[in-house]
């Protein structure tokens, strides 16, 4: 199984940026890195990926380190709709390589 | 409105019970997918469907029976269900290709069992 490591919880104050770290060591050269978020009773929602450069959406912007062990999420300007559990992943081709780990719970503080 | 639709959004069962969830999705994806989420653990995937066929069965037990019938649609069969299977049924759709394309999960089923 493709592990990541996430702290469990984070806080962040509104309309502040918020970095979400990520430490993928065993990915493999040709495994993309996901970023995916679940709001409360919600599935989980596709934020951002990656390969080997940093990716910029309307939602985040993903920089990954160059030696690819670690990645960081970035929401430009925090809102309270932004509270949720976020999940970093890698996997290689075809989805069903995709593990979910436990995520990063985030509270925004208003 | 995420595109794939899950019904029922909430079912209580008895254990003797027979029951289906449903999946559906307009996405023009031609993958589908079954995870279980259990309270405290993480997304546990079940059950893949590529082009209607299982390409991934993780060792579920047999009481739980996926069906494909076509591409948008996809069924999980229930049938003498245990307390421990309690959880949140999430179903998610892909287009499967090179280049992982995201996946995207419905609003799920939350199950109970009695």
């Amino acid at each position: 199984d493709a592990k990541t490591t996430q702290p469990n919880s984070m806080e962040s104050n509104e309309e502040e940026p918020v970095h979400l770290p990520c430490n993928h060591s065993t990915i493999s050269g040709t495994d993309y890195i996901h970023w995916y978020r679940q709001l409360p009773s919600q599935g989980p929602e596709y934020v951002i990926h990656g390969l080997t450069s940093n990716v910029n959406n309307r939602m985040a912007s993903l920089a990954i380190a160059e030696d690819r062990k670690s990645s960081t999420l970035i929401l430009h300007r925090a809102t309270l709709r932004d509270a949720a559990v976020y999940y970093c992943i890698h996997g290689g081709f075809g989805n069903e390589k995709l593990t979910f780990g436990t995520g990063t719970r985030l509270t925004i503080i208003p | 409105e995420t595109g794939v639709t899950q019904t029922p959004r909430h079912l209580v069962m008895g254990m003797t019970n027979k029951k289906s969830l449903k999946c559906e999705q307009h996405l023009g994806h031609n993958a589908m997918y079954w995870y279980k989420q259990s309270a405290k653990k993480p997304l546990e995937l079940m059950f893949v469907y590529s082009l209607e066929e299982r390409v991934e069965n993780n060792s579920v037990p047999s009481r739980f029976s996926p069906e494909c019938p076509n591409s948008s649609h996809l069924f999980l069969h229930l049938h003498t269900l245990q307390p421990e299977d309690s959880a949140l049924y999430l179903c998610a759709s892909s287009r499967r290709n090179r280049g992982d394309l995201p996946l995207h999960f419905g609003n799920g089923t939350r199950l109970t069992v009695t």
